[in-house]
């Protein structure tokens, strides 16, 4: 077990709702990046925060927002929710520094499902 | 053109074969390489990262070749609970960020 943990594990909506998602790190860590998974893909990258300031952001509307709490711990928002939302979502969290920073351990992730 | 590629498989093997997967990657910037494995409605676990010098961890062998922008897998032995989807990963270099950038994935079925 990594020790990253989601919540909720799944969850259905319908289109135009809001979503909020969490995640806990890993003892430790002090980063966590967020992913979502179509059907058949692999991850893509959504964001990542680094002690509490966003610290990259991939190819995704702005409906898509993040927050990092002090512990560490992180929550992704998505707004206007659209058909195509529907994926699983995966954080992975992993160490700011340091070669073994590059290594990240992921949660077992929330299945969106909007319709 | 995807930024990494893998061939999707699946490969459907006998138990104890040898069985080696390829990934190419398009960002020549790119720093770090891995190999994830995912079970089916599973998140991905990290198997292995991978060296310049190669690496190898029990049945588990990963190449790197920067100059053909190429990395592989090669499992021996094959067992039943190898059979998932791998994933290569690559992470570019001086963005600051690390961002991980996935292949779409390799299916592995090992058959008894």
């Amino acid at each position: 077990e990594t020790g990253v943990t989601q919540s909720p594990t799944h969850l259905i909506k319908t289109r135009g709702q809001q979503v909020t998602l969490r995640c806990s790190s890993q003892s430790g860590h002090n980063t966590v990046s967020w992913y979502q998974q179509a059907l058949g893909q692999g991850p893509q990258f959504i964001f990542q925060y680094y002690r509490e300031e966003e610290n990259g952001r991939g190819n995704f509307p702005p409906r898509f927002s993040g927050l990092q709490f002090p512990n560490y711990s992180s929550e992704l928002n998505v707004n206007a929710l659209e058909l195509d939302d529907s994926a699983l979502y995966l954080c992975a969290s992993s160490l700011g520094a340091g070669q073994s920073s590059y290594e990240q351990y992921f949660g077992p992730g929330t299945r969106l499902t909007v319709t | 053109r995807k930024e990494v590629e893998q061939d999707p498989g699946p490969f459907n093997v006998p138990e104890g074969a040898t069985v080696a997967f390829n990934c190419t990657y398009s960002n020549s910037a790119s720093q770090s390489f891995f190999w994830y494995r995912q079970d089916c409605r599973k998140e991905p676990k990290l198997l292995m990262s991978v060296y310049s010098s190669g690496n190898e961890d029990g049945r588990f062998t990963a190449q790197l070749n920067r100059a053909s922008q190429y990395i592989s897998l090669l499992i021996r032995d094959s067992k039943l609970s190898d059979s998932a989807t791998y994933l290569c990963v690559v992470m570019p270099m001086g963005t600051g960020r690390r961002a991980l950038t996935f292949g779409s994935g390799t299916r592995l079925q090992v058959q008894p």
